[in-house]
């Protein structure tokens, strides 16, 4: 199992440019989310998804959009990219509520993104 | 989601037991609480996580009060490898993770 991939690991943007973040993993997950991460903070919580065709909202979800047509896919969107959106994103996987919360999060390894 | 409460930082000698605390006095009965730990920049790793009863993995421990509001993280004989930020989370998937414990193992 490669477990949860994320990509790019690194990606430079100019203000107002558009991007796709990539995560997918193989481990027959219900739930992913997104996660992103600036210096000296927690993991804040963007967008999540219990599973194909279902997505919600999490503490930070203005200026970008997700979607889950499949299982293993979750992409993030940032549809006009904004200095403030430079941050450490990360995604995350588990079984899933299903589980009765029996399920550790899986996370991938970051993509790091700089919005000039 | 439960609400967390760590301590901000914790030092810890190689060698010696690392004992992490963590408050999380809203969490129902039937939420589970959860450890990870994020070395650097890396994604954060899952290390346990329990219900009621103490539980131990090839990683750490984790002692649950029994009135279950609070839990202590022990890894065992820290190392060097052991230095990173550690995250207590109570409750399901949508897991919202606060600013954690900077663990600090010193040779």
């Amino acid at each position: 199992n490669a477990g949860v991939t994320q990509t790019p690991k690194f990606q430079v943007l100019k203000t107002g440019q558009s991007m796709t973040l990539q995560c997918a993993q193989d481990m027959n997950h219900e739930y992913m989310s997104w996660y992103r991460q600036d210096p000296g903070m927690g993991l804040r919580l963007i967008h999540y998804s219990v599973g194909a065709g279902i997505t919600d909202q999490g503490e930070v979800p203005n200026g970008y959009n997700v979607s889950r047509s499949t299982t293993e896919d979750f992409p993030l969107r940032l549809l006009s990219a904004a200095p403030s959106q430079t941050s450490v994103y990360f995604c995350a996987s588990s079984y899933g509520i299903g589980t009765g919360g029996n399920s550790p999060l899986h996370f991938g390894n970051g993509t790091r993104l700089t919005v000039t | 989601d439960a609400k967390t409460t760590q301590p901000t930082s914790m030092d810890c000698a190689e060698g010696r037991a690392a004992n992490l605390p963590c408050n999380h006095s809203t969490i129902s009965g039937n939420e589970y609480v959860y450890w990870y730990r994020q070395i650097h920049s890396q994604g954060p790793q899952y290390i346990i996580h329990g219900l009621k009863n103490n539980e131990t993995n090839e990683m750490a421990s984790l002692i649950i009060t029994e009135d279950r509001k609070s839990s202590t993280l022990i890894l065992p004989h820290a190392t060097l490898r052991d230095t990173a930020v550690y995250y207590c989370i109570g409750g399901y998937s949508t897991l919202t993770f606060g600013k954690g414990t900077m663990l600090l193992v010193s040779p």
